[in-house]
């Protein structure tokens, strides 16, 4: 069963915690991506990664940290300097050149306690 | 900086209509525009994808255009069904395969 799977899809942090949301995909792509998604509001990218370790910022990068050591893995960091982290957090992949289409995870949904 | 805008913001019609959702953008060197659906509490759900080169893609009861001329894109569905009820985004992609959403059209399909 071909996808990409996001975990877990609840999360809740504690006031200065760092928080990692999972991501992972099995259909072989090479480009991964972070996006941020406020109520009522369309998606932000936080970080993308073209190819296994590299990655670059997107346009609301500060607070985050990503890795990517593996093809198919790539975890977002919600560090303590997020101060504004409650959000809905979407994981992307596609093939990686300039016209493939991105496919989506279903979400982990941030919230501060 | 690409801006896209998407109006209206939410949409409510009863069964049966065809209605067509409007996306607007600033910068028109893209590579190509993509429609996503989104149920609520759900990922994205990629409906149409355009190419650059193309003026529109048909997919079912949807069918998309794309004018870069004008800087816009519409989104019509025919025959709308209660089950076509969800949230709309049109995606641009300027460069590098990175997308520039607009904030969505809800919409709800009343029976």
């Amino acid at each position: 069963d071909g996808g990409i799977t996001q975990s877990p899809k609840y999360l809740f942090r504690k006031e200065g915690q760092n928080v990692t949301l999972s991501c992972e995909q099995n259909l072989n792509h090479d480009a991964m991506y972070w996006y941020r998604q406020d109520p009522g509001q369309g998606l932000r990218l936080i970080y993308y990664s073209q190819i296994v370790n590299d990655f670059q910022k997107g346009d609301i990068a500060e607070g985050y940290s990503v890795s990517r050591e593996k093809k198919e893995s790539f975890p977002l960091t919600v560090t303590s300097a997020q101060k504004n982290p409650t959000a809905f957090y979407l994981c992307a992949s596609s093939m990686g050149g300039g016209t493939n289409i991105q496919y989506f995870g279903a979400g982990t949904r941030l919230s501060v306690l | 900086k690409q801006e896209v805008t998407q109006i209206p913001a939410a949409l409510s019609v009863p069964e049966g209509e065809n209605l067509v959702l409007n996306c607007s953008f600033t910068d028109s060197a893209i590579y190509n525009l993509q429609w996503f659906r989104q149920d609520p509490g759900k990922g994205l759900t990629s409906l149409l994808l355009i190419q650059s080169s193309q003026r529109e893609q048909t997919s079912g009861r949807l069918n998309a255009s794309l004018d870069k001329s004008s800087g816009r894109s519409t989104l019509y569905i025919a025959a709308s069904q209660p089950g076509d009820s969800a949230t709309y985004l049109c995606a641009l992609n300027n460069a590098g395969n990175m997308l520039t959403f607009g904030g969505g059209t809800r919409l709800m399909v009343k029976p």
